[in-house]
């Protein structure tokens, strides 16, 4: 079975400081994870994604998020927020070995930047 | 960047009525996926296509739901029977590789509303 937790509901960051999503994970083998963003009444847009190699991954519009292992973790980071960044956002996961290709979603974090 | 696209993006429908949601699938993608997430809630997945054969549904797709590729480029989603609960946006996705080349593209969905 492979899940994904994201304890956040919401996320309020000002303008122009850090931000961290968190998101955790479980799957019985090794986990490829992926976050994707979702404008109003958009589909989803992908960001980044893990699936071997460094454990740093960049995607878009300056987003980045570290896998770590250890403590079944993919937060996702960026180093100065944007008004422009408020949306929802969902980490997702699949088992390597999950024959179907299915991903799981994490349930979403609003992301609020405030100006 | 290379689209899928859903139609229509709203449908209304009484209960007990067939519904079909559309979608065309990046041209050159093997997997074809549905998605769809309830108001408010996380996106769930529904089923997988590939190789003009159901790889993998969940729990949520039962005998009422069916899939299609009809001509080599639309990728349907058919309700036989829609319930109120089936109300929901239903976001069809598709893909073209695994592991390295592995990213998921959405559509904008299709909001569907039984009344």
């Amino acid at each position: 079975a492979q899940s994904v937790a994201q304890p956040e509901d919401q996320v309020n960051v000002a303008e122009g400081n850090p931000l961290t999503v968190k998101c955790t994970y479980s799957v019985s083998g090794n986990p490829y994870l992926f976050w994707y963003v979702q404008y109003p009444n958009r589909g989803l847009q992908f960001l980044l994604k893990y699936i071997t190699g460094d454990n740093l991954v960049k995607g878009s519009y300056g987003f980045e998020a570290e896998f770590n292992k250890s403590q079944t973790s993919f937060h996702l980071k960026k180093p100065s927020a944007l008004v422009s960044d408020s949306a929802l956002y969902f980490c997702a996961v699949r088992d390597e070995g999950n024959a179907g290709n299915m991903l799981t979603f994490g349930g979403g974090t609003r992301l609020m930047v405030k100006p | 960047e290379p689209e899928v696209t859903q139609t229509p993006s709203h449908q209304v429908t009484q209960m007990g009525q067939e519904v079909i949601l559309r979608c065309v699938p990046i041209s050159n993608h093997l997997y074809f996926y549905w998605y769809r997430q309830i108001l408010g809630q996380k996106v769930e997945f529904l089923v997988s296509f590939y190789n003009n054969e159901i790889s993998e549904k969940s729990e949520i797709f039962d005998d009422q739901f069916s899939v299609e590729r009809p001509d080599g480029s639309n990728f349907t989603l058919k309700i036989r029977s829609t319930k109120l609960e089936d109300s929901a946006m239903y976001f069809c996705a598709s893909r073209a590789g695994q592991g390295r080349r592995e990213k998921l593209f959405f559509g904008s969905g299709t909001q569907l509303s039984v009344l």
